[in-house]
């Protein structure tokens, strides 16, 4: 079954600063995965997609690498602003033709900036 | 305006009382998808469906019911809600077979709990 993991469960750092946020997954059958946010008591809004071809998306002050071999996705945020303060969620999509409709979500990592 | 919408938004409901929460998306996708969020646990899926009739388990099916009768609609339903149903509902729904915006679009979610 597929496990995923982010580490840290939660984050603070001063404005400006990059941010740097984990998420790992124990099967590397996957066909992509997903960078979401979430504000607190919001829905989730999608930030980058990675299929599991590519190595990486950037959108903006964000850019998200994927290493499928080693199970591991790194999402970075350039100069972080007190704006950027919300949930990061990753969720990873089943690549076998027996789950293709599945999603895994990580906990997330709470993020904090401080002006 | 591209959007999920889930109603009702808060629900207060008591133990074996039937209820049902509706999803609806103007997107024409596709695929659609329920998650329940709970604290340390992240986002588990419950049940998706990848077009007209043609639904499957997620991870957390035991419970619940869904069904898919028209494709901008996918009701989740409780027959008998029990307390450990208490959470917070999220809807989804994506466009699929074109690589690259197959990105999911999030309901703003329903609180529902069970007395």
């Amino acid at each position: 079954k597929q496990e995923v993991t982010q580490i840290p469960a939660a984050l603070s750092v001063p404005e400006g600063e990059n941010l740097v946020l984990n998420c790992s997954f124990t099967d590397s059958a996957i066909y992509n995965l997903q960078w979401f946010r979430q504000d607190p008591g919001k829905g989730l809004t999608s930030l980058l997609l990675i299929q599991s071809s590519q190595r990486e998306q950037t959108s903006g002050r964000l850019n998200a690498s994927l290493d499928k071999s080693s199970g591991r996705s790194t999402l970075y945020i350039a100069a972080s602003q007190p704006g950027d303060s919300a949930t990061y969620l990753c969720a990873v999509r089943r690549g076998t033709t027996d789950s293709w409709g599945k999603f895994q979500f990580g906990a997330g990592t709470q993020v904090v900036v401080t002006p | 305006e591209a959007q999920v919408t889930q109603n009702p938004r808060y629900l207060i409901t008591v133990t074996g009382k039937k209820l049902t929460v509706t999803c609806s998306q103007n997107m024409n996708h596709e695929y659609m998808s329920w998650y329940r969020q709970d604290p340390g646990l992240g986002l588990r899926q419950i049940y998706y469906s990848m077009n007209v009739e043609v639904t499957d388990k997620g991870d957390v099916p035991e419970g619940y019911k869904v069904s898919r009768k028209e494709k901008r609609n996918f009701p989740l339903i409780l027959e008998s809600p029990s307390p450990n149903q208490t959470s917070l509902y999220f809807c989804a729904s994506s466009a699929e077979g074109l690589a690259g915006v197959d990105t999911q679009y999030f309901g703003p979610g329903t609180r529902l709990t069970v007395l």
